[in-house]
């Protein structure tokens, strides 16, 4: 079975400053998908980045990036120039890469951003 | 983008009574879906997978008598708590799958239910 594991609880930083989430996952899939959400006060549920575990180079969307270490099952996302409305629950998720597979969500890591 | 609705947003039922929870594809067709149930400042847990036209598959620990999901079109799921109780107080939310995507999944924004 795949497990995701978020060890930060909660997470502070100042705007415009950088911070980075960390996750860890268990599988022993080779070919699948990881995930970073973001749950804003809303509860509406907002992708903010993914990768492809076969693809090598790191994603990136904008002020966001991850680090993937495949061999060490590591997905750490960087938020950088972090700003008020970064102020979320984050979650770190994995799938399979099957049809019809559901996402498996870590504790996540409350992020709050102060001025 | 896709969009995923679902209704009601919040309710309030009293203990004994079953409640329905739709989740709508809105601009796409739907063969999966997902029901997840979130507690107050914790993880989404997934409760069952929906496929459009079989039965749903629960996850371990998950009444089926209880939870009962209806996937009847490409765009319409439905989860009814059947004699609801104060510890079925939750978050639910649903995603659905695109048919024609690989990995991506939307999200409704979630229903709050509160049993009295």
């Amino acid at each position: 079975a795949q497990t995701v594991t978020q060890s930060q609880p909660e997470m502070s930083v100042q705007e415009a400053e950088t911070v980075t989430l960390s996750c860890t996952y268990d599988t022993s899939e080779n070919n699948y998908y990881l995930f970073w959400y973001k749950q804003p006060p809303s509860r509406q549920m907002i992708l903010v980045i993914r990768q492809e575990a076969y693809k090598q180079q790191n994603a990136t969307e904008n002020r966001f990036s991850v680090n993937f270490q495949k061999a060490a099952k590591s997905f750490s996302l960087k938020i950088s120039d972090s700003q008020l409305g970064d102020t979320a629950m984050y979650f770190c998720a994995f799938m399979k890469h099957q049809a019809g597979t559901a996402l498996i969500f870590g504790k996540g890591t409350t992020l709050s951003v102060s001025s | 983008g896709a969009v995923v609705s679902q209704h009601p947003s919040w309710v309030i039922c009293k203990s004994g009574t079953s409640v329905k929870i739709e989740c709508r594809s809105l601009d796409f067709q739907a063969t999966t879906m997902f029901w997840y149930r979130q507690f107050p400042k914790q993880s989404l847990m997934l409760m069952a997978t929906s496929n459009e036209g079989s039965k749903a598959t629960y996850e371990q620990g998950v009444e089926k008598d209880k939870f009962l999901i209806n996937h009847a079109s490409l765009t319409l799921s439905t989860l009814t708590v059947t004699s609801a109780h104060p510890e079925d107080s939750s978050f639910y939310i649903c995603s659905a799958r695109d048919l024609g995507e690989t990995y991506e999944q939307y999200f409704g924004p979630g229903t709050r239910l509160t049993v009295t």
